[in-house]
């Protein structure tokens, strides 16, 4: 079965730090994966997607994330967090007929 | 803009009484999913629409319905609303994209659903 696991359901960064976001994912066939950013009382808003194009996406708001085959992985990145950041990050994989997955989300916490 | 717009954003309803969200999307996508989130948690899959073709998730309770009745809009009916039914609930879209899709999935700003 295809699934994304999101390590660590809560992540604090200080302003201006490094902020990952752990995404892995098991797949019988080459993922289709995205990245979503929710912020309170809001819907889904897509940050970036591997669709297998290139294994380093660049997405909105200076994130990015790269696609790993050997491990596994589509981690979320950023340079430098800003206060706006702050939300819920949720990784998902595209399943057969258009269906999502998503992981169980990941909170950012900026700390000033 | 293209968009997914859902209407009411915030709803109130008594325990027991049916109540209608609504979706609708100037996208012209073929495809259209509800979602329930419940705080502090993933959305939940309840059904989507491949055009008119309905598809319900095994586990979503008989109580939640939908309607589409043309491309634009779709409709999530909750004929006897309990306590655990409060919850935001999400609209997306999405062009279909064949078995395996790469196409995302849009999403509007969701009802926030409260249960007197």
């Amino acid at each position: 079965a295809q699934s994304v696991t999101q390590l660590g359901s809560h992540v604090s960064v200080s302003e201006g730090a490094l902020v990952l976001l752990r995404c892995n994912y098991s797949s019988s066939v080459p993922p289709y994966l995205f990245w979503y950013v929710q912020y309170p009382n809001q819907g889904l808003q897509l940050l970036l997607k591997y669709t297998s194009a290139a294994t380093l996406v660049k997405g909105i708001n200076g994130f990015e994330a790269e696609f790993k085959k050997s491990e596994t992985s589509f981690h979320l990145t950023k340079p430098s967090a800003h206060m706006s950041d702050a939300a819920e990050y949720f990784c998902a994989v595209s399943l057969t007929g258009n269906q999502f997955y998503f992981g169980t989300g990941t909170s950012l916490t900026v700390i000033p | 803009d293209a968009m997914v717009i859902q209407n009411p954003r915030y709803q109130v309803t008594q325990f027991g009484k049916p109540v209608t969200l609504s979706c609708s999307q100037t996208l012209n996508h073929n495809v259209m999913y509800w979602y329930q989130q419940k705080s502090s948690q993933a959305p939940k899959l309840l059904f989507h629409y491949y055009d008119k073709d309905f598809n319900n998730e095994a586990d979503t309770p008989d109580n939640f319905q939908s309607r589409r009745p043309n491309t634009s809009f779709c409709f999530l009916d909750i004929r006897s609303p309990g306590l655990g039914d409060a919850a935001m609930y999400l609209c997306a879209t999405s062009p279909w994209g064949g078995t395996h899709s790469n196409q995302p999935q849009h999403f509007g700003d969701g009802t926030r659903l409260s249960i007197l």
